[in-house]
């Protein structure tokens, strides 16, 4: 099955050690997207890629980093966690940036604790 | 700015209806979806609106009126697998998603 894949699902790291989260696609997508969701709030987008186009959103700290060395696969760099960034990374890949009424594919996520 | 506004919480019984509304204000209007998300899982896509109206599908449902900002989503004949939470996103003119917190909702036996 054509799918999303997101590891590990649990990644537990220490304060200020950096980290790397992975997302692989199998569905040939040219958007993948990384969100941060917090418990009980939305998903809020850091950044996405359009094919190798980086596209940072504007409050994305400088500690978060991605990158995409091809086509299926997708990394999210934390340089230096800090406590609040513990949370839920999701993965997302749609066929193109919304238009029309692409649809976003999740993955399982990641999930992040900071000690 | 930008805002979605859901119910944080809704309980609901096995077997009834219940409608989730959603009224947001976006720069500008592609398209409203929403997504169904379990508890610690992520967010699965139900439906998608475009143009003014209800769609149906299956026991779902959901209804859009762009001139007043407002979607819902209804389901109907609820099991308690239907106990998650029901993220409503519009698009923006750039075709963001604009991802509302969600409303959970709770089914009773």
């Amino acid at each position: 099955d054509a799918m999303v894949i997101q590891n590990p699902r649990y990644q537990v790291t220490q304060f200020g050690k950096p980290v790397t989260l992975s997302c692989s696609q199998t569905l040939n997508h040219n958007v993948m997207y990384w969100y941060q969701q917090k418990s009980s709030q939305a998903p809020k987008l850091l950044f996405h890629y359009y094919d190798k186009d980086f596209n940072n959103e504007a409050d994305t700290p400088d500690n978060f980093q991605s990158r995409r060395p091809n086509t299926s696969f997708c990394f999210l760099d934390i340089r230096s966690p800090g406590l609040g960034d513990a949370a839920m990374y999701l993965c997302a890949t749609s066929r193109s940036a919304g238009t029309g009424g692409d649809i976003q594919y999740f993955g399982a996520g990641t999930r992040l604790s900071v000690l | 700015g930008q805002n979605i506004d859901q119910p944080t919480e809704m309980t609901a019984t096995e077997g009834a209806i219940v409608q989730i509304n959603c009224t947001y204000q976006t720069s500008g209007f592609n398209g409203l979806f929403w997504y169904q998300q379990h508890a610690g899982e992520a967010p699965t896509f139900l439906s998608y609106n475009v143009l003014d109206g209800l769609e149906e599908k299956g026991r779902f449902s959901s209804f859009l009126s762009r001139s007043k900002g407002y979607s819902y989503l209804l389901l109907k004949e609820l099991q308690m697998k239907d106990s998650a939470s029901y993220l409503c996103a519009p698009r923006d003119s750039n075709y963001q998603l604009i991802w509302g917190a969600g409303t959970k909702l709770i089914i009773k036996p």
